[in-house]
């Protein structure tokens, strides 16, 4: 019930492509999805974030689509750049029902080739 | 705004002595901090949740008397890792949940302390 499953493990991609990334969840009750990227020996840094009343959120290159019946929710980053190549966390949490835990699922590592 | 600083960056410490990582919550109040382990090429593992002026809640597995966290003040969070052996190296990180008006669901994190036990 608690998990957040990652997929895939590692994306290799072109400069100028798309990257994408995909988790899914089980637990119903969760309420909040962040998507957090980390560089070697940083913490991680809140990418962008989405709430279950909206299926899409765009920052930038940055976008989250969320299916809320599939449980599923995906980021997607356009142009993808070298300096985008990092370890990418999808994550949710049951904000509003009180329990803060931020579950995360395993990551992947993003290399984008110049 | 909502930077958390955390302190040491890294650490090398000798088996057997305690070591200290300090978090805070820069220009925010946090009543709740968090504190996840990392392990190479892994994902964060949440050890315990720290709220402000009570004791910890330590996720399952978790020795609660080797990984000691005080929460005294909204802004401060500190994990003493008591009596380190080598199985103990890891890198660790801090996260704050904001509170008050537009802060909405959002936790920021430390940049980590990398420990090492020799």
């Amino acid at each position: 019930q608690q998990q957040v499953k990652q997929s895939p493990q590692s994306l290799i991609v072109q400069k100028g492509g798309i990257s994408i990334i995909n988790c899914a969840y089980e637990n119903t009750a969760f309420d909040y999805f962040p998507w957090y990227q980390q560089f070697p020996g940083k913490g991680p840094a809140l990418l962008i974030a989405i709430r279950p009343d909206v299926s899409e959120k765009k920052e930038g290159r940055f976008t989250i689509s969320f299916n809320k019946s599939a449980k599923q929710f995906s980021l997607h980053i356009m142009d993808s750049q070298p300096g985008d190549s990092a370890t990418y966390f999808c994550a949710a949490s049951n904000a509003q029902g009180g329990s803060e835990k931020l579950v995360f699922g395993k990551g992947t590592k993003l290399t984008v080739n110049p | 705004g909502a930077v958390v600083s955390q302190h040491p960056s890294w650490v090398i410490c000798k088996s057997g002595t305690s070591v200290k990582i300090e978090c805070r919550s820069l220009d925010f109040q946090a009543t709740t901090m968090f504190w996840y382990r990392q392990f190479p090429k892994q994902s964060l593992m949440l050890m315990a949740t720290s709220n402000e002026g009570s004791k910890a809640t330590y996720e399952q597995g978790v020795e609660k008397d080797k990984f000691l966290i005080n929460h005294a003040s909204l802004t401060l969070s500190t994990l003493t890792v008591t009596s380190a052996h080598p199985e103990d190296s890891s890198f660790y990180i801090c996260s704050a949940r904001r509170i008050g008006p537009g802060a909405g669901y959002g936790y920021t994190f430390g940049s980590g302390t990398r420990l090492t036990v020799v």
